[in-house]
């Protein structure tokens, strides 16, 4: 079975400084992991996904995350939030193509100006 | 690309009426969706896959008479709420599989009175 731990229920940056945000999975098989954003009333975005290669991984609005098998962690980093980063994020893993993802419990993140 | 659609984002209906949900993926086949069930202030809970041409496979605990699911063509899942009640009321999100990605609906907003 596959499961997702996110630290922290709530994090609260200033603007400007740097975003991390936890993941860290169980999986009995090689992970395919995915990061995606929810602002409130909507659905989900995909920020960014690792599946196979590389183990740092690019995403949209200057996110990055970095797959970490020997820690079993995929957390999520921004060098400078901007206000418009304010969202819920939800770390997930599925097996190889995605059939069935198991989610995080969610990390509401915040920006102080 | 890989954009999904739901209709409506928003119903409000009585006690013992049906509700349907649609979702559609603009601009791509998706022979795989899946419909989530999120309540406020957490994260997504799978309700059931829904594979085109064939009979949804639903998550324990869901009640497949009252949330009826059909994927009759590559681009078109419907979630059909029977006999609403207020227990119902949340947020449902479909999303639609391309390989190794889920791409998110916005979501909609049931409220049963």
């Amino acid at each position: 079975a596959q499961s997702v731990t996110q630290l922290g229920s709530h994090v609260s940056v200033s603007e400007g400084a740097l975003v991390l945000l936890r993941c860290n999975y169980s999986s009995s098989v090689p992970p395919y992991l995915f990061w995606y954003v929810q602002y409130p009333n909507q659905g989900l975005q995909l920020l960014l996904k690792y599946t196979t290669g590389a183990t740092l991984v690019k995403g949209i609005n200057g996110f990055e995350a970095e797959f970490k098998k020997s820690e079993t962690s995929f957390h999520l980093t921004k060098p400078s939030a901007h206000m418009s980063d304010a969202a819920e994020y939800f770390c997930a893993v599925s097996t190889m193509g995605a059939q069935k993802l198991v989610f995080g419990q969610g990390t509401r993140l915040t920006i102080n100006p | 690309g890989a954009v999904v659609s739901q209709h409506p984002s928003r119903v409000i209906c009585k006690s013992g009426t049906s509700v349907k949900i649609e979702c559609r993926s603009l601009d791509f086949q998706a022979t795989t969706m899946f419909w989530y069930r999120q309540f406020p202030k957490q994260s997504l809970m799978l309700m059931a896959t829904s594979n085109e041409g064939s009979k949804a496979t639903y998550e324990q605990g869901v009640e497949k008479d009252k949330f009826l699911i059909n994927h009759a063509s590559l681009t078109l899942s419907t979630l059909t709420v029977t006999s609403a009640h207020p227990e119902d009321s949340s947020f449902y999100i479909c999303s639609a599989k391309v390989p190794d990605t889920q791409y998110f609906g916005p979501g909609t907003r049931l409220t049963v009175l």
